[in-house]
């Protein structure tokens, strides 16, 4: 059981490329998240799926593209990166009914854009 | 804006001391969760909090939620080096996918 795993662990681009990031949980969870995390800002929703095939603008949409064809994956699209883009990436995931409201993280993708 | 704010953002002691870590808001949350994230990992949930007053107790931490659910503090006794770490709070706002407004963040180091 492999939790919550995230490819790649690390990218660096140059500006105006592209890339994915793939998200994938064995755990049968509904609901997935991804989230940026910068120096002194806490951790910020991006987008998230509450079922296979849904997906939803968070807080810091733009700039980014998810798809969710799969229950168990969910990715994340920089069509043109920028470098505002830099940061660690996290994916998230988390049972419907699950009392706490746990959110299980992957270990997160450094990502760097030149 | 920041919805949480965490207080303070750094902190640094010596094992056996006593620390009170701070979440702060003006919303009012449904329930509240504090994480504890180490380096090159992703946040673990050590807590959640539902009731306005309530205290939970996790060994040497001590978690409590405001009466009003606006805020939050966490209590650590007699800190040890395993306690190093960046503790994030997160407010949950409900709804049906119940996403997470992460704090700030703070930033604990425990020393010999």
């Amino acid at each position: 059981n492999a939790g919550v795993t995230q490819t790649p662990k690390f990218r660096v681009l140059k500006t105006g490329q592209s890339m994915t990031l793939l998200c994938a949980q064995d755990m049968n969870h509904e609901y997935m998240y991804w989230y940026r995390q910068d120096p002194g800002m806490g951790l910020r929703l991006i987008h998230y799926s509450v079922g296979e095939g849904t997906t939803a603008k968070g807080e810091v949409p733009d700039g980014y593209n998810v798809s969710r064809l799969k229950k168990q994956n969910f990715l994340l699209g920089l069509e043109s990166a920028a470098p505002s883009q830099t940061s660690v990436y996290f994916c998230a995931s988390r049972a419907r009914w699950e009392v706490q409201e746990t959110q299980y993280f992957g270990p997160g993708t450094r990502l760097l854009v030149l | 804006t920041q919805l949480l704010e965490q207080s303070p953002q750094f902190l640094s002691i010596q094992e056996g001391e006593n620390l009170t870590v701070y979440c702060n808001s003006s919303s009012v949350f449904s329930s509240l969760q504090w994480y504890r994230q180490e380096p090159g990992e992703g946040p673990v949930l050590l807590v959640t909090v539902v009731t306005g007053g309530e205290v939970k107790k996790l060994k040497r931490l001590t978690f409590q939620f405001g009466d009003a659910r606006k805020d939050s503090s966490l209590h650590i006794t007699a800190a040890q080096p395993g306690d190093t770490g960046l503790y994030l709070c997160a407010g949950v706002l409900g709804g049906t996918a119940s996403k997470l407004t992460f704090g700030t963040g703070t930033r604990l180091q425990v020393t010999l």
